[in-house]
């Protein structure tokens, strides 16, 4: 069955120190992958996605994300964290079923940033 | 945000009453999703539309029902609202080739 695993569910970083998101899917295919962020109150925003190609994918925001088939995992990382990252991230698998694009979420993982 | 909106952005009705909830794009997408948020679970598929009055059930649907008459718009309904339909719902918009979605504002409903 097609899923997507974050395992931390919160994580609280201090202001200016790195930061990496786990994310771990479970899809038969080759996977189309996403990363979304929703800060509060407010509706997903695409912080960057992998279809193919090089496995290191740079998004906005000074995010960045690499794809590991050999681990089934899609991290999401950031050298140095603003304290207007704190929000919650969402891992997404897209697949193409039954003649529509699907996407499965993982659960989220909700960041605070310490000043 | 890829000209999504969401009416009404905040509703709370009663148990049993019929809700309505409306999503409109201006981005000509063929597809459009409904989900549901709820905490640890992140966003559930409820119903998703393929095209005009093309519609179809996603993991969640039972209770809701959509409708598409225009590209642009996708309702969502709740025939009778219960109290474990109280949910931040999304509406998303996409196409074929590039399998991204995007999102509304949300709409934050809660049945008493």
């Amino acid at each position: 069955a097609q899923s997507v695993t974050q395992p931390d569910i919160h994580i609280t970083v201090s202001e200016g120190a790195s930061l990496e998101l786990r994310c771990n899917y479970s899809y038969g295919a080759t996977p189309y992958l996403f990363w979304y962020v929703q800060s509060p109150g407010q509706g997903l925003q695409l912080l960057l996605k992998y279809f193919s190609g090089d496995t290191l994918v740079q998004g906005i925001k000074g995010f960045e994300a690499e794809f590991k088939r050999s681990q089934s995992s899609f991290n999401l990382r950031k050298p140095s964290v603003h304290w207007s990252d704190a929000a919650e991230y969402f891992c997404a698998v897209g697949a193409r079923t039954g003649g529509y694009n699907k996407l499965i979420f993982g659960a989220g993982t909700r960041l605070a940033v310490h000043p | 945000d890829a000209g999504i909106t969401q009416s009404p952005r905040h509703k709370v009705t009663e148990t049993g009453t019929p809700v309505t909830l409306r999503c409109h794009q201006t981005e000509n997408h063929r597809y459009m999703y409904w989900y549901r948020q709820d905490p640890g679970h992140g966003l559930r598929l409820i119903h998703y539309s393929y095209g005009v009055k093309d519609t179809d059930k996603g993991e969640v649907s039972d209770g809701y029902s959509v409708s598409r008459s225009k590209t642009e718009d996708f309702l969502l309904t709740l025939e009778s609202a219960t109290s474990s339909q109280t949910s931040v719902y999304f509406c998303a918009a996409g196409d074929a080739s590039s399998r991204e979605q995007y999102f509304g504002p949300g709409t934050r409903l809660t049945v008493t």
